[in-house]
């Protein structure tokens, strides 16, 4: 069992739906990450909150909104999606300093169809 | 933008037998890390190692860095079954808030025969 949970664990959705997934972690740590992981490529970050403040967005397109309402939960709002967005999306956590080792969880698998 | 680069991109070996795995980057780094993946699930991590470090082993792990090679490896030895997964290295940027962002190699399939 992975420290950090993710929900749902797979998402089909249409590209006029709106979903979101969920990730918590109780681990006290203060740094928070998306990653979008497409099949047999490595994980590639989208968000990183530090402290629940957004501190790097890797030109994501806004169809994606991220949200985090407290040091626990990380929200990821999907709006309009395309089919390009099928993928595997990761949370993970860490301690908000410099170069630490991430706790990711086991990823929301999202096919728009 | 820096990036690992792992090698070998796929890795078929005997139980108990020895795995190398090698990663290249471009530019100036922290530390490095290195993930398992499993199929399916989400990233594991094995073993961080910062840049003033040249070896660091972990149980049946041992990883080298060599900073100026800009490279680094992990060895496994006497693999098992369970070790079957995908691994990644994972470098961080020098400074600002680039700290926090970790890019990924293209990994490693290791596949482990019973």
């Amino acid at each position: 069992d992975t420290e950090v949970t993710q929900t749902p664990k797979h998402l089909v959705m249409g590209m006029t739906n709106k979903k979101s997934l969920k990730c918590e972690q109780h681990m006290g740590h203060r740094a928070m990450y998306w990653y979008k992981q497409k099949a047999k490529k490595p994980p590639e970050l989208m968000f990183v909150y530090s402290y629940e403040k957004l501190s790097i967005n890797e030109s994501v397109p806004s169809r994606f909104s991220p949200e985090c309402p407290n040091s626990s939960l990380l929200n990821l709002h999907l709006h309009a999606l395309q089919p390009e967005d099928s993928a595997l999306y990761l949370c993970a956590s860490s301690q908000a300093r410099s170069s630490q080792p991430q706790h990711f969880g086991d990823g929301t698998r999202l096919s728009i169809l | 933008s820096q990036q690992g680069e792992e090698d070998p991109q796929a890795l078929s070996i005997q139980e108990g037998e020895n795995a190398t795995m090698n990663c290249s980057y471009k530019t100036s780094i922290n530390n490095l890390q290195w993930y398992r993946q499993n199929s399916g699930r989400g990233l594991v991590h094995l073993i961080l190692i910062r840049s003033n470090e040249r070896e660091k082993h972990s149980g049946r792990l041992r990883v080298t860095l060599d900073t100026s090679k800009k490279s680094s490896s992990l060895l496994i030895t006497a693999s098992r079954a369970a070790d079957t997964a995908s691994y990644f290295c994972a470098t961080d940027g020098r400074g600002g808030g680039s700290n926090y962002k970790l890019t990924f190699g293209k990994g490693t399939l290791l596949t482990v025969n019973p």
